[in-house]
């Protein structure tokens, strides 16, 4: 069955960089995009970009350029989404995703706590 | 950017209630449009997709509607397990945008 898992739970200091990574099974990774959401504590959902697995094509929201990179690994089926100069509002669960503008589609990865702090 | 309105942003039902959600789009998106639950702790559960089909084995009370910029989500008989919050996602062009959220409660 189609399978997204992520990368465990980060504590970072303001202004680091965190790395999160989502490896995908059960289907050809190559043939779907990748949609990175984040939620913040006791907020919405929140679309940060998206990265084709079959050409490295990306789209990022307009509020995160120039801080996140979303990666893929073929080899691995491993989807990445760095995320630099981090604040306490970055503060939030990071969600992977199978999909984009053609709808996002279930699963979604399990999510990864990102707590920056202090 | 595409703005997606979505109201309420929360309410109270009783089970066996039918409940109906509503998302505007801030210009037309087609039926590029999902709806998805999500209970505490847990990722998004996609519900409904191009506006109106119901996702495999998704229970049949839950039904969407609409096209263009206006859209609903609708739940016949509201059942235990519903009570979550629920998004609508709008991808017809970028950036994705999603709904604010409604969060269904327990009356």
């Amino acid at each position: 069955q189609v399978q997204l898992v992520q990368s465990g739970a980060e504590v970072k200091k303001p202004g680091a960089s965190v790395k999160v990574s989502c490896k995908a099974s059960g289907y050809t990774f190559t043939s779907y995009g990748i949609s990175w959401v984040r939620q913040a504590p006791g907020q919405g959902l929140e679309w940060m970009g998206w990265i084709s697995a079959y050409n490295g094509n990306t789209n990022y929201a307009q509020k995160l350029q120039g801080r996140v990179t979303m990666t893929t690994d073929t080899s691995t089926s491993t989807a990445y989404m760095e995320l630099r100069s981090l604040r306490s509002d970055d503060t939030a669960v990071y969600y992977c995703a199978r999909g984009g503008k053609m709808g996002i589609s279930d699963p979604w990865g399990q999510g990864t706590l990102v707590t920056v702090s202090s | 950017d595409i703005q997606m309105t979505q109201s309420p942003s929360s309410l109270s039902a009783s089970v066996g209630d039918r409940v109906t959600i509503t998302c505007r789009a801030s210009q037309g998106i087609r039926n590029d449009l999902g709806w998805y639950q999500q209970k505490p702790g847990k990722a998004p559960k996609r519900l409904i997709y191009a506006a109106s089909n119901l996702q495999s084995g998704v229970p049949s009370r839950f039904s969407g509607s609409g096209s263009g910029t206006e859209f609903t989500l609708t739940i016949s008989s509201l059942q235990p397990e519903d009570f979550a919050t629920y998004y609508c996602l709008q991808h017809n062009s970028y950036p994705l945008t999603f709904g604010g959220g409604t969060k269904v409660e327990i009356k």
